[in-house]
């Protein structure tokens, strides 16, 4: 089974920090995903990378940058945290162009103060 | 109006009743539906996906009506750990990456 791993499950910042969160994924998936989840607005796409060192953004890219640097790690970066931010965010992978399946790592929960 | 969209619920059903729910999708030119299941806390897994024919998976059936633009879900003899938000995913036709829309989730109780 594809494993998507999402280092922390939990974590608490302070508004300004700059905010890491790492996933990857270990069945050489060309495709990657960035979402967040909120209570009534559901899962919304933040950015994706379909290729090493490719992004495109997503529906609310604002106030977050990513990196793919290898096929199997896709880092989702929050330059200066804000209380808006507070959030779960879900990474997923997916196989190539003929893959519908998202598989998604366990989340991270975020909390800016 | 919003790409995918769904009755957030909760439907409250009793154990053993058939439960249905619709998910209404905006883009015509939409390719390939699923059902996910997210259960409380944990991230969303793949169900089943939606074919043009309907589908069934044991108690789960699912159905596309293009003409209408929208999926459904029926889960028959409900049981108790079915209690889980299902959330519609579709997949639209774009450049790089094919962009799968998540709608809201609808929420589903099943009760003794």
């Amino acid at each position: 089974d594809v494993k998507v791993t999402q280092s922390s499950r939990y974590l608490v910042k302070r508004t300004g920090e700059k905010v890491f969160l790492e996933c990857v994924q270990d069945m050489d998936h060309e495709n990657m995903f960035w979402y967040r989840q909120d209570p009534g607005l559901g899962l919304r796409l933040i950015y994706f990378s379909y290729d090493v060192k490719m992004k495109e953004k997503g529906d609310i890219p604002e106030g977050y940058s990513v990196s793919r640097e290898k096929k199997e790690r896709f880092s989702l970066i929050l330059e200066s945290a804000s209380t808006n931010q507070t959030s779960m965010y879900l990474c997923a992978s997916r196989g190539g162009s003929g893959a519908n399946v998202l598989t998604f790592g366990a989340g991270s929960r975020l909390t800016v103060l | 109006r919003k790409e995918v969209e769904q009755d957030p619920g909760p439907f409250n059903v009793p154990e053993g009743a058939t439960v249905a729910f619709n998910c209404t999708y905006s883009n015509s030119a939409s390719q390939s539906f699923f059902w996910y299941r997210q259960d409380c806390r944990k991230e969303p897994k793949l169900l089943m996906s939606v074919y043009s024919s309907g589908n069934e998976d044991g108690r789960f059936t699912a159905q596309l009506n293009r003409a209408s633009q929208y999926i459904s879900l029926l889960i028959r003899d409900s049981k108790l750990s079915d209690s889980a938000t299902y959330l519609c995913v579709v997949r639209g036709v774009k450049a790089a990456g094919n962009k799968l829309t998540f709608g809201g989730g609808t929420r589903v109780l099943v009760k003794p």
